[in-house]
């Protein structure tokens, strides 16, 4: 059984500072991991995804996010927060080859202060 | 964004009311989901279908049929709904495979009154 862990359900910064959102995950296989924003009455849109190439990933709107097997971890981060960020996050983890089931977590609701 | 669509964007029904939501994705993809979300709760998949064959069911009330009739189509038929399934119901598509992202349509809001 694969599982998601959202750290934080809400995190507040100030814009142009760091963001950090953290995600831990569990997975009998190796996994293929997306983050996903959601913005007010919206779906959600694929920020970026690991599917085992590089570890670390570049997504858009300045997004990245790192693979770390040894800490089953795959938090997402981007240096400079802007006023748009503020939005909520999800980090999912699907099975891999094995199937097309995403786990979402929690989510992590980002305010952006100015 | 437009690849996958929902109608209606709101509804309000009844617990004695029968209803449908409709999802349409323009994407090409082959396989579609049913999400609920609820606030404070994860996002809870409902339904999968891979080449329009129900492959998924996460244990969802009976109250809840799905439809998919074709790769591009999808719907939720409703019917004596209780107050707790007011949540946004969203829909997805993507290819076949844990490989691919989904794509996700704006959801639809239902209240059950």
């Amino acid at each position: 059984a694969q599982s998601v862990t959202q750290l934080g359900s809400h995190v507040s910064v100030s814009e142009g500072a760091l963001v950090l959102l953290r995600c831990n995950y569990s997975s009998s296989v190796p996994p293929y991991l997306f983050w996903y924003v959601q913005y007010p009455n919206q779906g959600l849109q694929l920020l970026l995804k690991y599917t085992s190439a590089a570890t670390l990933v570049k997504g858009i709107n300045g997004f990245e996010a790192e693979f770390k097997k040894s800490e089953t971890s795959f938090h997402l981060t981007k240096p400079s927060a802007h006023m748009s960020d503020a939005a909520e996050y999800f980090c999912a983890v699907s099975e891999g080859n094995a199937g097309n089931m995403l786990t979402f977590g929690g989510g992590t609701r980002l305010m952006v202060k100015p | 964004e437009t690849g996958v669509t929902q109608t209606p964007r709101h509804l309000v029904m009844g617990m004695t009311n029968k209803k449908s939501l409709k999802c349409e994705q323009h994407l090409g993809h082959n396989a579609m989901y049913w999400y609920k979300q609820s606030a404070k709760k994860p996002l809870e998949l409902m339904f999968v279908y891979n080449f329009k064959e129900q492959t998924e069911n996460n244990s969802v009330p009976s109250r809840f049929s799905p439809e998919c009739p074709n790769s591009s189509h999808l719907f939720l038929h409703l019917h004596t709904l209780q107050p707790e399934d007011s949540a946004l119901y969203l829909c997805a598509s993507s290819q076949a495979g844990g490989l691919y992202e989904q794509y996700f349509g704006p959801g639809t809001r239902l209240t059950v009154t």
